[in-house]
């Protein structure tokens, strides 16, 4: 049962523009979102979060935005940099379980010149 | 400190033997997590700690897989009689306690990880 999706599993933006990973939940007792940013052969590195409290979070060129309604939130990156290419993970969690995260497959996203 | 450290980064093995791996979490916090990440998926939980308490366990740490964390500080996972089905990413993480409801969760920090090839 995956209880967070990421259906895209790949994004192409050129450099300039506007990046906009999505991400889906189904566990309405999530309350706490992250995103990582993974390049190959690291360990996830933390971006940005968001509390179910808020509806928008943003972190220079990081942007992450939550529709509890929709079960659904997307992380905006403007303007795209070729370093921003990487698989990029969301997380969930929920109080109670001591923060354990539980993640989505990931997108990968390549920034082109 | 910079950070949560990981060795090794890469262990080769053969199917049967044992390994372990060891994480040092960043010194201040007391809760320490370990993951699992195969290739084209996200990170699984497997365990975490809080001090040198194991508090959870996922049903996906079978009885070959025990992790420890003898003195609060650094832990370590090992895997006994290993499976070509270990091979994997095994990624730690560390995050202050949890402050409760009503405050913001704690972020979760992670590792470099460890890449375990079983042959």
């Amino acid at each position: 049962d995956q209880q967070v999706k990421q259906n895209s599993p790949s994004l192409s933006v050129q450099e300039g523009r506007i990046s906009i990973l999505n991400c889906d939940y189904t566990n309405s007792m999530f309350d706490y979102f992250l995103w990582y940013k993974k390049y190959p052969a690291e360990g996830p590195t933390f971006l940005i979060s968001i509390s179910s409290i808020k509806d928008k979070n943003e972190d220079g060129r990081f942007t992450v935005f939550l529709n509890k309604s929709a079960k659904h939130l997307s992380l905006h990156i403007v303007p795209s940099q070729p370093g921003d290419s990487a698989v990029y993970f969301c997380a969930a969690s929920y109080t109670g379980t001591a923060s354990k995260l539980t993640f989505g497959t990931g997108t990968r996203l390549q920034v082109t010149l | 400190d910079t950070g949560v450290s990981q060795d090794p980064r890469h262990k080769i093995t053969k199917r049967g033997q044992n390994v372990t791996f060891r994480c040092d979490p960043i010194s201040e916090h007391n809760r320490l997590y370990w993951y699992r990440q195969t290739l084209g998926q996200g990170p699984e939980f497997l365990t975490y700690f809080q001090n040198e308490a194991q508090l959870e366990k996922s049903r996906l740490l079978s009885d070959r897989f025990s992790a420890e964390r003898p003195k609060g500080s650094f832990s370590t996972l090992e895997i006994q009689r290993t499976e070509q089905g270990d091979s994997a990413m095994y990624l730690c993480a560390s995050s202050p306690q949890d402050r409760g409801r009503g405050t913001p969760q704690e972020t979760q920090y992670f590792g470099p990880g460890t890449r375990l090839l079983v042959l």
